[in-house]
């Protein structure tokens, strides 16, 4: 149980153009789920919180116009990178919360995003 | 404001022998606390997680983790270390807001055949 899926695991994309991911829980209603970004060799940094059926929370320093978050639906949340640029370039993982009491979040496979 | 710390950037061991991954955590309340190992290009995989009682936890793969308050700890063992367990550890806390993760900066391990 708890499987968290993402699609697609990689894709490749010019500059400016916009890319969309998506993080799906597959056995289980996820009423919160999590984006992260990680670079080689680095621990996961948290970009946004979103709940499904409201807006989506961004840390500070992640531009919310540059990397929209919706999370329509208990299993289903999408972040779009507007834009692309090189820098833009990495590993995306979500991560997915069954419920308000349950604490235990469970990770997706992950998204390897290469911008040229 | 919460915080981990995994002091070993990168760990080394033979095949067989036992293994210790340290966390030690910063937080003013009662932890939840979790151990996630991460392959190449992988996502994270949870391996074990405390959040109340027996403070020696139990999780997949032959791990344990053992909560100690007054260290601040919660601390990774293996008896017996197997190739497949070469990945990255890291190492979490719940905080207050949101559920949100900390992160620690993860521990290589490196397996000697």
């Amino acid at each position: 149980g708890a499987v968290v899926s993402q699609h697609p695991s990689w894709v490749i994309c010019k500059s400016g153009t916009s890319v969309k991911i998506e993080c799906r829980s597959l056995d289980f209603q996820a009423t919160t789920m999590f984006w992260y970004r990680q670079f080689p060799k680095q621990s996961l940094m948290l970009m946004a919180t979103s709940n499904e059926g409201s807006k989506a929370t961004y840390e500070q320093g992640v531009e919310k116009d540059k990397f929209l978050i919706n999370h329509a639906s208990l299993t289903l949340s999408t972040l779009t990178v507007t834009s692309a640029h090189p820098e833009d370039s990495s590993f995306y993982i979500c991560s997915a919360r069954a419920g308000d009491r349950e604490e235990t979040q469970y990770f997706g496979p992950g998204t390897r995003l290469l911008v040229l | 404001a919460q915080s981990v710390t995994q002091p070993d950037i990168h760990i080394t061991v033979s095949e067989g022998a036992s293994l210790e991954l340290r966390c030690n955590y910063s937080y003013g309340a009662t932890p939840y606390l979790f151990w996630y190992v991460q392959s190449p290009g992988q996502g994270l995989q949870l391996l074990l997680k405390y959040f109340s009682g027996d403070t020696l936890v139990q999780g997949i793969k032959g791990f344990e983790a053992e909560f100690k308050r007054s260290q601040s700890s919660f601390n990774l063992r293996k008896p017996s270390v197997h190739w497949s367990d070469a990945a990255e550890y890291f190492c979490a806390v719940i905080g207050s807001t949101l559920g949100r993760l900390y992160f620690g900066r993860g521990t290589q391990l490196t397996v000697w055949p």
